[in-house]
């Protein structure tokens, strides 16, 4: 199957610092979808980007499909966007396969 | 709307008992999915309903049973279970209908535990 990795495995930011959240696959994908899991499990949808680049207020997206990865971007972080963030590809028979994830804390 | 609703939310039940977790959702979506999360792990997937028809088992142990009764609804049936399956169960949907887009959409979960 895919394998997925995601970089770093954990993250320390202070309140207002910027990072990058990367997401390398192994094969051609259908589609990538990018998860921020909150301290009570709830999976939240943050980007479905198969290829292409994406924004949402503090967060963007970059998918470059033929090189096989993607990268989150947080900007101005705030305590609340602590939590774990998944990556997750689709192959072709509509499976999800999710990397290890980036556990972020952000500290006030 | 992009709800999917799971209950319970908790659930701690014994090595003998039989008990049923569900998931329900209102978006026409037509392909439903049970996950399972360990502590510190990424969910994994264990079922696909797809038009209501088990298309995917992932080598799951028979005691977990799933059950698509329509097409708004999915059952994970627990019977027999074991401490070490004691996890957070994840539900999700997809549309299904274009090639191109089936994004995923998830439940809160059940966080169950067995003694």
């Amino acid at each position: 199957g895919i394998q997925v990795e995601q970089s770093p495995p954990d993250l320390i930011l202070q309140e207002g610092a910027n990072s990058t959240l990367r997401c390398n696959f192994s094969d051609s994908v259908n589609n990538l979808q990018w998860f921020h899991q909150n301290p009570w499990g709830q999976l939240i949808n943050l980007f479905y980007i198969p290829s292409g680049t994406k924004q949402n207020g503090r967060l963007s997206a970059t998918t470059v499909a033929t090189e096989r990865y993607s990268l989150l971007y947080i900007s101005s972080s705030q305590t609340t966007d602590s939590g774990v963030y998944f990556c997750a590809v689709e192959d072709a028979g509509n499976m999800l396969t999710f990397g290890g994830g980036t556990r972020l804390m952000v500290k006030p | 709307d992009t709800e999917v609703t799971q209950t319970p939310k908790h659930l701690v039940m014994g090595m003998t008992n039989k008990k049923s977790l569900k998931c329900e959702q209102h978006m026409g979506h037509r392909a439903m999915y049970w996950y399972k999360q360990k502590a510190k792990k990424p969910p994994e997937l264990m079922f696909v309903y797809s038009y209501e028809k088990l298309s995917i088992n992932e080598s799951v142990p028979s005691r977990f049973s799933p059950e698509c009764p329509n097409s708004s609804l999915l059952n994970l049936h627990l019977h027999a279970l074991q401490p070490e399956d004691s996890a957070l169960y994840l539900c999700a949907s997809s549309q299904l209908d274009l090639v191109s887009y089936n994004e995923q959409f998830f439940g809160p979960g059940t966080r169950l535990t067995v003694l």
